[in-house]
Parts: C-alpha cells; sequence; structure tokens
C-alpha cells in the first residue's frame, strides 16, 4: 500500500463547479501537506501550502488537513477552464525537501 | 528570472544506449532534486543534493544510473545503459535551502519541465 493515495479521477465539472480532491496517508508523522498544479507537459507548481492541521485559503482556493483522520482536501470555487490539470498532493516529514507525491488527479472543467 | 532548465525536452533512444539530462537551477538555490514521474503518477525522489554533495540517493538505482552535480550549481543525470522501463519523464527541482519548522520560504522547491525519455 502506497503512504500516500489520490483518488485516481479523472474528473470533469462545469465552469463555475465547486471541485473537492482528496488524499489520504499513513504516515502519521507528516507535518507539511502541499497541492501541485502540473498542467500537461509542464513541471509541477506549488498551489497551497499548510502546516500541520487546519484550513488554509488563497483566493478561489482551499486547503484542508485533517491529522486525526489522515485527510487532506484541495476545494476549488467557481472553477474555470484555466483550472484544467493534474493536482498532485505531497507531503513531508519535515521541511519540504523530501516529499512524497500522490498518484494526482486530473481535472477537466468544461466551458 | 529564470526558472529551473532542463535539457533536451524530448529524447528517444534505443534500448542498452546512454543517455544523459542536464539541469541548471534557480540562480542561488543550493537544493537540486531529481525526480522520476511514470505516466498517471506522481513524482518520485530519485536523488537530492545540498550544494554539490549527494545527501539521499536512496532511490537511485545504481547500477544503471548515476548524476553529479559540480561546483554545486548544474546538474547531470545519466543512464547507462537504458530499459525499456526506463521511459519516463525526469524532472528537476531546486530550493534555496533546507531550514526546518512551518516556514516554507526557503524550502519551496520549484520544477523544471522535465526531460521525457522514450527508450525502443
Amino acid at each position: 500500500q502506497k503512504e500516500v493515495e489520490q483518488d485516481p479521477g479523472p474528473l470533469s465539472v462545469p465552469e463555475g463547479a465547486i471541485v473537492s480532491l482528496n488524499c489520504t496517508y499513513s504516515n502519521s508523522a507528516f507535518q507539511y501537506f502541499m497541492w501541485y498544479r502540473q498542467y500537461s507537459r509542464k513541471g509541477p507548481e506549488l498551489l497551497m501550502y499548510t502546516y500541520s492541521s487546519g484550513n488554509k485559503e488563497d483566493g478561489r482556493f482551499t486547503a484542508q488537513v485533517d491529522k486525526s483522520s489522515k485527510y487532506i482536501s484541495l476545494f476549488i470555487r467557481d472553477s474555470q477552464p484555466s483550472d484544467s490539470a493534474t493536482y498532485l498532493c505531497a507531503m513531508s516529514e519535515g521541511s519540504a525537501r523530501q516529499l512524497t507525491f500522490g498518484s494526482g488527479t486530473q481535472l477537466t472543467v468544461l466551458p | 528570472e529564470a526558472g529551473v532548465v532542463q535539457s533536451p525536452r524530448y529524447k528517444i533512444i534505443e534500448k542498452k544506449q546512454p543517455v544523459a539530462f542536464w539541469c541548471n537551477p534557480i540562480s542561488g538555490h543550493n537544493t537540486l532534486y531529481w525526480y522520476l514521474q511514470n505516466l498517471g503518477q506522481g513524482p518520485e525522489l530519485l536523488i537530492r543534493y545540498e550544494n554539490e554533495e549527494a545527501v539521499d540517493d536512496s532511490q537511485l538505482p545504481k547500477d544503471r544510473f548515476s548524476a553529479e552535480r559540480l561546483k554545486g550549481v548544474d546538474s547531470t543525470l545519466k543512464i547507462q545503459p537504458a530499459e525499456l522501463g526506463d521511459s519516463a519523464v525526469y524532472l528537476c527541482a531546486s530550493s534555496l535551502g533546507t531550514g526546518t519548522g512551518p516556514i516554507l520560504r526557503n524550502t519551496e522547491a520549484f520544477f523544471g519541465q522535465g526531460t521525457r525519455l522514450t527508450v525502443v
């Protein structure tokens, strides 16, 4: 079993929908939780970052971490076609230097 | 400011041939990473450098893979000989440092666009 499991998708939603992306993990030592966005044929880029538990909001994006359930989520409000990409969750025990990635969820937002 | 630069973008080689990838990190970034990304999967760390020292190469298949980071700046990753199963995207990333604690500022990893390798 992988340390980080991510909903496989693909996920297709109409423009304006609320999108929920999720990951579960088994390593209770993870403290740093990130979401990366990867456009086709590009490298991943950091979207959201959370340390320990709690919520974090940045514009249309909200990241949630529930360490008791070992579950993290990324919510995208008012989704746009430009949000179409693969979303990767990533976690680390200490700082961001040793990241364990999920397998990614491919999201398509239809205009 | 230029991001992480990788070359070539694409490479097609026959099995058993050697291949090399090059990475130029963001200026001033001390930490450099090589990741492997298979189709439909997340990146997996191959090796991490702090300046010119390889501090984590536990996932690097050392029988055929080698890496170097001369002078603590550019890095090359080599495969010799390549196998069909090596077909993947090889990503390079760099970060300013590797501090600890809740602040990401110095440890955020910036990725290059990757080199897509096809072994036939």
